[in-house]
């Protein structure tokens, strides 16, 4: 089984901090992606990946920046957390551009205080 | 106005009970995800389908492509199935649009 991994379920950061969310898959998949999710917005893809060192907007980008510097890991950063970005972060990935199966992650629960 | 709708937002049924949830979107698709997410957990892929029917155990998903419409059938629910299930529309390359989810609760 595909797996993504997520380095935290549950972060607490204060307001202006640089946070770092980490985002592992280990099944050679090219594309990943970074959602948020909202009570009754769904979830919005802030930022999504389709090789090394490549990505691309998302509907909400604003106060977000990636890196993939390595195939297997996305890593999504706040550069300076604000208290509008709390909310549950779900990375996925999947194969390539024709396979539409993804495989999401178990989330991180961030709250910005 | 969104691009997927999902209906209804909350269900609640007794345990046994034969369970519909609804998705119509309104842009071209490729292909169409079911998702369930557990409480606190992450979400889960149940179906990904462009036409037809597919059935794995007791839940059954089903897309009208001309109407727009698909369906979640959940028969002989059960409370382990209470989680909140979310329709995905896979429109073009890797753009999805996401409901905002169902939320179901099964009473036992």
């Amino acid at each position: 089984d595909v797996k993504v991994t997520q380095s935290s379920r549950y972060l607490v950061k204060r307001t202006g901090e640089k946070v770092f969310l980490e985002c592992v898959q280990d099944m050679d998949h090219e594309n990943m992606f970074w959602y948020r999710q909202d009570p009754g917005l769904g979830l919005r893809l802030i930022y999504f990946s389709y090789d090394v060192k490549m990505k691309e907007k998302g509907d909400i980008p604003e106060g977000y920046s990636v890196s993939r510097e390595k195939k297997e890991r996305f890593s999504l950063i706040l550069e300076s957390a604000s208290t509008n970005q709390t909310s549950m972060y779900l990375c996925a990935s999947s194969l390539s551009w024709t396979d539409y199966g993804y495989t999401f992650g178990s989330g991180t629960r961030l709250t910005v205080v | 106005k969104n691009e997927v709708e999902q209906s209804p937002q909350n269900l609640t049924a007794q345990e046994g009970e034969f369970i519909t949830i609804n998705c119509s979107y309104s842009v071209g698709i490729s292909a169409l995800h079911w998702l369930q997410q557990h409480p606190g957990g992450g979400i889960v892929s149940l179906f990904m389908l462009s036409s037809g029917k597919k059935k794995h155990g007791r839940l059954i998903a089903t897309i009208n492509i001309q109407e727009k419409h698909s369906s979640l059938h959940i028969t002989a629910s059960h409370p382990r199935d209470s989680a909140v299930y979310i329709c995905a529309v896979g429109h073009t390359g890797n753009q999805f649009y996401f409901g905002t989810g169902t939320s179901l609760t099964v009473i036992p």
